[in-house]
């Protein structure tokens, strides 16, 4: 009866090189979700993807990142030529079929990414 | 853009005390919800709101959703040291949330 899982917890990443964020949703979830959370701030969306389909991008920035939920595997968040602004924790939120509702999400332990 | 205003942003109280802070937007939303955050952790889920004028307990906590559905408040009564962490307050239209800048709590023993 796992929740939602993240990895890494953390990730140190060179400017330029490439960070990939890993989340699974809970068991029977086929939506998730990915927010950024800078330090000292509340959670921005960044993106809505049902398996296979981006449903809802419009958080993203629109260069170096993307994201992805294929048929099998976890969601990925990709950020290519990281900057040092990328540094953030990312949660990542899954819900069932039926989509959030109103009863909130359930989100992961996070990855804090770290651009040195 | 569409925001959350939350206050305070820090609070400093003793054990015991009753807590209350709040969120405000210009903006109507169907859904409220409370999150508290731990270090080091992901926001857990402590009450969701969907109704206007809804007022909802869970334990010591009670959250109230706006009637004009702009606005929503949390009390947290007799206060425990484990009741430290940051509190955000977050609203939905439909699937997308936004969230407050959070109230940040620290409770003196």
């Amino acid at each position: 009866n796992a929740g939602v899982m993240q990895n890494p917890r953390h990730l140190v990443r060179r400017r330029g090189q490439e960070a990939r964020l890993r989340c699974s949703p809970m068991k029977g979830h086929s939506h998730v979700y990915w927010y950024r959370q800078l330090p000292e701030e509340g959670l921005k969306f960044m993106v809505y993807l049902q398996k296979e389909n981006i449903i809802d991008e419009s958080g993203m920035p629109k260069e170096r990142f993307s994201a992805e939920f294929p048929k099998e595997g976890p969601s990925i968040l990709r950020i290519q030529q990281v900057v040092r602004g990328d540094s953030a924790a990312y949660f990542c939120a899954s819900s069932p079929p039926t989509g959030v509702g109103g009863y909130g999400y359930t989100f992961g332990s996070g990855t804090r990414l770290t651009v040195v | 853009g569409q925001q959350l205003n939350q206050s305070p942003q820090s609070m400093f109280i003793q054990e015991g005390e009753d807590v209350s802070m709040n969120c405000t937007s210009s903006s109507i939303f169907n859904t409220w919800l409370w999150y508290k955050q731990e270090p080091g952790e992901g926001p857990v889920l402590l009450i969701a709101l969907y109704k206007a004028g809804e007022l909802t307990s869970n334990g010591r906590l009670t959250a109230q959703f706006g009637i004009t559905r702009k606005d929503s408040f949390l009390n947290i009564s007799a206060s425990i040291p484990s009741d430290v962490g940051i509190y955000f307050c977050a609203a939905s239209g439909t699937y997308k949330y936004i969230f407050g800048t959070g109230t940040r709590l620290k409770v003196l023993a």
